[in-house]
């Protein structure tokens, strides 16, 4: 079965400071992977997403991931965050009909 | 119309009763979802109806019992619920199932349970 794995549980930056989330996922065939962020009290949105094609996507809020097949990975970037950029981040992968969805990242920056 | 509504917002029950969580979309999307969120966890997937039929259960207790009346509209039925249910119940809709270059989700506030 497809799985995803997350291995930041808990970020803390100030801000200014540069971001890197880990994202690998397991899953043999043909997948969609996303990155999705939930602010504090706030729904899930879609930071960004991944199909085909260049394997750098650039998402909102200055936000990048980047796709390496052969690492099953799909790292999540942002060069300087703001306080406004707490908040808990799932990676997902959407395989056989069904988004699957990392155990996510907390990410609280410090102004 | 860009939004998934869900209501309501909090519910609390008791385990004798019967309530029901609603969802809607009006963005012409065939898929629609059901996915459970405990404290500090990721969602995860409970049901998927595409084109109005159930399309995955992922082996949900039967007092969980999904609906879908049309294509619009999604409903989750609550029967006999024990405290551990307590969680958020997030709904999501794509413009269709399965993967594809067009299917991204998108999600409701959620409604928040506590069965007492």
């Amino acid at each position: 079965a497809q799985s995803v794995s997350q291995h930041n549980h808990h970020v803390i930056l100030s801000e200014a400071a540069s971001l890197e989330l880990g994202c690998n996922y397991s899953y043999g065939g043909t997948v969609n992977l996303f990155w999705y962020v939930q602010y504090p009290g706030q729904h899930l949105q879609l930071l960004l997403k991944y199909f085909s094609g260049d394997p750098l996507v650039k998402g909102i809020k200055g936000f990048e991931a980047e796709f390496i097949k052969s690492k099953f990975s799909f790292n999540l970037r942002k060069p300087s965050v703001q306080w406004s950029d707490t908040a808990e981040y799932f990676c997902a992968v959407n395989a056989n009909d069904k988004l699957i969805f990392g155990t996510g990242t907390r990410l609280q920056v410090f102004p | 119309d860009t939004e998934v509504t869900q209501t309501p917002k909090h519910l609390v029950m008791g385990m004798t009763n019967k309530k029901s969580l609603k969802c809607e979309q009006h963005m012409g999307h065939r898929a629609m979802y059901w996915y459970k969120q405990k404290a500090k966890k990721p969602p995860e997937l409970m049901f998927v109806y595409s084109y109005e039929k159930l399309s995955i259960n992922e082996s949900v207790p039967s007092r969980f019992s999904p609906e879908c009346p049309n294509s619009s509209l999604l409903n989750l039925h609550l029967h006999a619920l024990q405290p551990e249910d307590s969680a958020l119940y997030l709904c999501a809709s794509s413009p269709k199932a399965g993967w594809s270059g067009a299917n991204v989700l998108t999600f409701g506030a959620g409604s928040r349970l506590t069965v007492l």
